[in-house]
């Protein structure tokens, strides 16, 4: 089955820099990857999603690339603030079955004023 | 904005007892999933269920595990016999269709002593 890595595990960064979280996948199958935002107390929430159709995707401060040929996927959050402080996870599955979605193991990011 | 709401926050547990963590998803979903993490770990798929019965399931959910749908509205995830390795953050989603986008609720925290 599908295996997703993330890295890094936690990641700190002055407010105002970009910061980067990547993920890797196994299956070649995968073609939805969704990345997910969880603060403190809450459930996570999806932020962003690519589809393999596309190497890159950017909404407003927040961006993912997609290198199919690699398996790997990558976050890009720029000009940090403080409420950018989270766990995220990324995500893969084949976009015709939520079943088969299977996560990262998360990155703590914290964004010091 | 609606949401998937999850109940208990939090339950201390003797190994050996049974547990009942309770969901209610979104109203117009027809998909539901439980998903777990254990702390510092990946979010790892259980179940998933549509037209009240389970899709698919990972090999985690074993028989010690169960889910119901009792009413219209609520999604429970039965632990027969907990063990400590049961401790986790269990998180509920629904989603709308079998794909799309997944919506989580805040997680019930489980501790077996």
């Amino acid at each position: 089955g599908e295996n997703v890595e993330q890295h890094p595990s936690t990641l700190s960064v002055q407010e105002g820099d970009s910061a980067v979280i990547k993920c890797t996948y196994s299956d070649s199958a995968s073609n939805y990857f969704p990345w997910y935002k969880q603060e403190l107390g809450k459930g996570p929430q999806l932020i962003i999603d690519i589809r393999s159709n596309v190497g890159e995707k950017k909404d407003q401060r927040i961006a993912v690339t997609l290198n199919k040929t690699a398996k790997h996927f990558s976050l890009h959050i720029t000009e940090t603030q403080p409420e950018d402080s989270a766990v995220y996870f990324c995500a893969a599955s084949m976009a015709y079955n939520n079943n088969d979605m299977r996560f990262g193991a998360g990155t703590r990011l914290t964004v010091k004023p | 904005e609606p949401e998937v709401t999850q109940t208990p926050s939090h339950q201390v547990t003797q190994m050996g007892q049974e547990v009942i963590l309770r969901c209610v998803p979104i109203s117009n979903h027809l998909y539901f999933y439980w998903y777990r993490q254990i702390l510092g770990q990946k979010v790892e798929f259980l179940v998933s269920f549509y037209n009240n019965e389970i899709s698919e399931k990972s090999e985690i959910f074993d028989d010690q595990f169960s889910v119901e749908r009792p009413d219209g509205s609520n999604f429970t995830l039965k632990i027969r016999s907990t063990k400590l390795e049961d401790s986790a953050m269990y998180f509920c989603a629904s989603s709308e269709g079998s794909t799309g986008e997944l919506f989580f609720g805040e997680g019930s925290r489980l501790t077996v002593l």
